[in-house]
Order: structure tokens, then C-alpha cells, then sequence
């Protein structure tokens, strides 16, 4: 069956580094993924979307890598603030278009 | 900043009542979705809406679900007969295109937390 796993422990870092998420799948082979912050008690809200023949997509300091082959992405936070404390879900789609899986999620934790 | 919009934003209700849950979605979107969240797990997919009718559904979408697009800018989830396990926080969302296009933004509401007592 699909699966989608993220690192389920929180990531606790310093306020100044960078923080980087990891998300790996198995049983998909995606047109591209997605990257979601999600606050508590609030809707996912969407950052990033890469697509499987880019290796490495950026949007301010948030960079995302995709390997199909290793079928991971990893997403950095390059100078983190504490403002960037919050559950980061990947979500792969279905490939008809129509709806979203999502994985569990990690939460990160910015110290200043 | 378009916003999709959720009401009631909290419900508690009795066991077996039925509930509806209001969503409305940014106003040039063709693409609707319900997701639920338990409280502590995943965001789960339940249904897409496209061209008033349902596109996709998982699991969980059973018959005690139903969807429906009342007027031009309403989006509602009922569940005919709510059991415990239905406590959830119920999102909805919405896309201008499919979430196959590439590039597409999926925009999620706020959420409406079912507690089911």
C-alpha cells in the first residue's frame, strides 16, 4: 500500500540554523509533491511544490529537494526564527488529480 | 489574501444527530475538498467535488457522508448519523484547478472542530 512517512519526533533546533525535514514514500511514483506548514488548530496552509525532474526548488529561505530514486524529499529552513515553529506536512497526489495524501507530519520547535 | 471560509468553527453534538458543516470556498474555484484531522494524526482526504459532482472519495467517505453544493458559493459536509470516531477537525478546501495541474494551490480553511459526545 501508498505510504508517506515523516519523522514523527519533533525537531528542537537554535534559533540562526537550519532546520530540514525529511519525508519518504513508498508504492507512489508522483508527477511531484508538496509541502505544508500546518499551525496548531489551524488548516494546512501550502509552501512548496516540486515537481519529480526538478532536484531542488527555492522560495526564500525555504529550499526543497526531490529524489525519486530514493523516493525522499527533504525540506531545509535555512536561518530559522522562532516564527517558523509549526508541523510541517508533506502530501503527495493521487496522480488523477483529485485529492491529496498527506504524511504525519513534523513538528519543529525554534529556540531563540 | 483569498480565504476559504468554515462555519460552525466548533460543534458538539449528541451521538447519531446529524450535522452539516459550511464551507465557502474562494469564489473563482472549481475544485472543492473535504479533509478531516483526528486530533494528533494525519490530515486525511475525504472527498473532491468538481462540476456538482463527487470526483473522488476514500474510505471513510461512507454512506453516512454526503456532499453538496447548495447554491453558487456554499459547500457543505453532512454526516447523517454522527458516531464518536467522527470527532475530528473537518477542513474544506478549494482549488482553482485540479491538484493534478502542476502549480496549483490547494487553500485550505480554518476548520470546524466536531466533538461527538
Amino acid at each position: 500500500s501508498q505510504k508517506i512517512e515523516q519523522n514523527s519526533e519533533a525537531l528542537n533546533i537554535q534559533e540562526g540554523k537550519t532546520a530540514t525535514l525529511t519525508c519518504n514514500y513508498t508504492n507512489y511514483s508522483p508527477a511531484y509533491l508538496q509541502w505544508y506548514r500546518q499551525d496548531p488548530g489551524r488548516g494546512p496552509v501550502f509552501l512548496l511544490l516540486i515537481r519529480e525532474n526538478e532536484k531542488e526548488k527555492r522560495k526564500e529561505r525555504l529550499k526543497v529537494t526531490f529524489d525519486t530514486t530514493l523516493k525522499q524529499s527533504l525540506f531545509h529552513i535555512t536561518a530559522s526564527q522562532p516564527a517558523d515553529s509549526a508541523t510541517y506536512l508533506c502530501a503527495l497526489d493521487n496522480n488523477a488529480g483529485n485529492m491529496l495524501t498527506f504524511g504525519g507530519g513534523t513538528r519543529l520547535m525554534v529556540k531563540p | 489574501e483569498p480565504e476559504v471560509t468554515q462555519t460552525p468553527s466548533h460543534q458538539v453534538t449528541q451521538m447519531g444527530q446529524e450535522v452539516i458543516l459550511r464551507c465557502v470556498p474562494i469564489s473563482n474555484h472549481l475544485y472543492f475538498y473535504w479533509y478531516r484531522q483526528i486530533l494528533g494524526q494525519k490530515v486525511e482526504f475525504l472527498v473532491s467535488f468538481y462540476n456538482n459532482e463527487i470526483s473522488e472519495k476514500s474510505e471513510i467517505f461512507d454512506d453516512q457522508f454526503s456532499v453538496e453544493r447548495p447554491d453558487g458559493s456554499n459547500f457543505t459536509l453532512k454526516i447523517r448519523s454522527t458516531k464518536l470516531e467522527d470527532s475530528a477537525m473537518y477542513f474544506c478546501a478549494s482549488s482553482e484547478v485540479s491538484t493534478g495541474v502542476i502549480g496549483n494551490t490547494i487553500y485550505f480553511g480554518e476548520g470546524s472542530w466536531l466533538t461527538v459526545v
